[in-house]
């Protein structure tokens, strides 16, 4: 079955470049989240939404990054005026669920942003 | 300050032998820990989880102990597979409170099986 897919799968921005990266999570999966993997490093948490509702930015690093899901399926995540240490790859996960009981999140392939 | 550790940055086995990968973490409040597991170029997939009441969770040849007093788990891979060659993190979570669905990962151990 059709996973959690992103796009594109790598972007190369100069610095200073806006950029946006997509999601498609699971379909009817009510949450989602975006984590931030820089080299060498494990996942790290930026935001989480459940439907349309971003229930937590805690993780989001400045205000140049914005994230988005209007409809509760597809997310954006923008990040504006990009800078060198915004390089990494940026996952995006989904879960079935929301609330109380929170299942296995299904992670996509992750886009890979470097800023030259 | 890195709450989940994964101390070994990579492991090399032999087919057919048993792989142990280890993880330690600070915050005594997390009460879920996940295991994943990443090929190159793809996203982390959900291998194995576990849960505070519990000391192990078997899942085929995957067993994962934890021992909540030295804070401290680990992955058993048993026989190792070349296919089981990936980078493996380890993850936790808190599931009481109203950060239920925040998981905080390690660093992630490359195991490298062997033929």
């Amino acid at each position: 079955g059709a996973g959690v897919s992103q796009s594109p799968r790598y972007k190369v921005a100069k610095r200073g470049q806006d950029v946006a990266l997509r999601c498609d999570p699971i379909s009817g999966h009510v949450s989602l989240f975006w984590y931030q993997q820089a080299l060498g490093q494990g996942p790290e948490f930026l935001t989480y939404f459940q439907n349309e509702a971003q229930l937590d930015k805690s993780g989001l690093p400045s205000d140049r990054f914005f994230a988005e899901r209007p409809e509760g399926s597809v997310s954006t995540l923008k990040i504006q005026r990009t800078q060198q240490e915004d390089s990494a790859v940026y996952l995006c996960a989904s879960s079935v669920t929301g609330g109380l009981i929170f299942y296995e999140q299904y992670f996509g392939p992750g886009t890979r942003l470097t800023v030259t | 300050d890195q709450q989940v550790k994964q101390n070994s940055p990579s492991l090399s086995v032999q087919e057919g032998r048993i792989s142990i990968l280890n993880c330690d973490y600070t915050n005594s409040m997390f009460d879920y820990f996940l295991w994943y597991k990443k090929y190159p170029a793809e996203g982390p997939t959900f291998l194995i989880s576990i849960s505070s009441i519990k000391d192990k969770n078997e899942d085929g040849r995957f067993t994962v102990f934890l021992n909540k007093s030295a804070k401290h788990l680990s992955l058993h891979i048993v026989p190792s597979q070349p296919g089981d060659s990936a980078v493996y993190f380890c993850a936790a979570r808190q599931n009481s409170g109203g950060s239920n669905y925040k998981l905080t990962f390690g660093k992630g151990t490359l195991l490298t099986v062997n033929p």
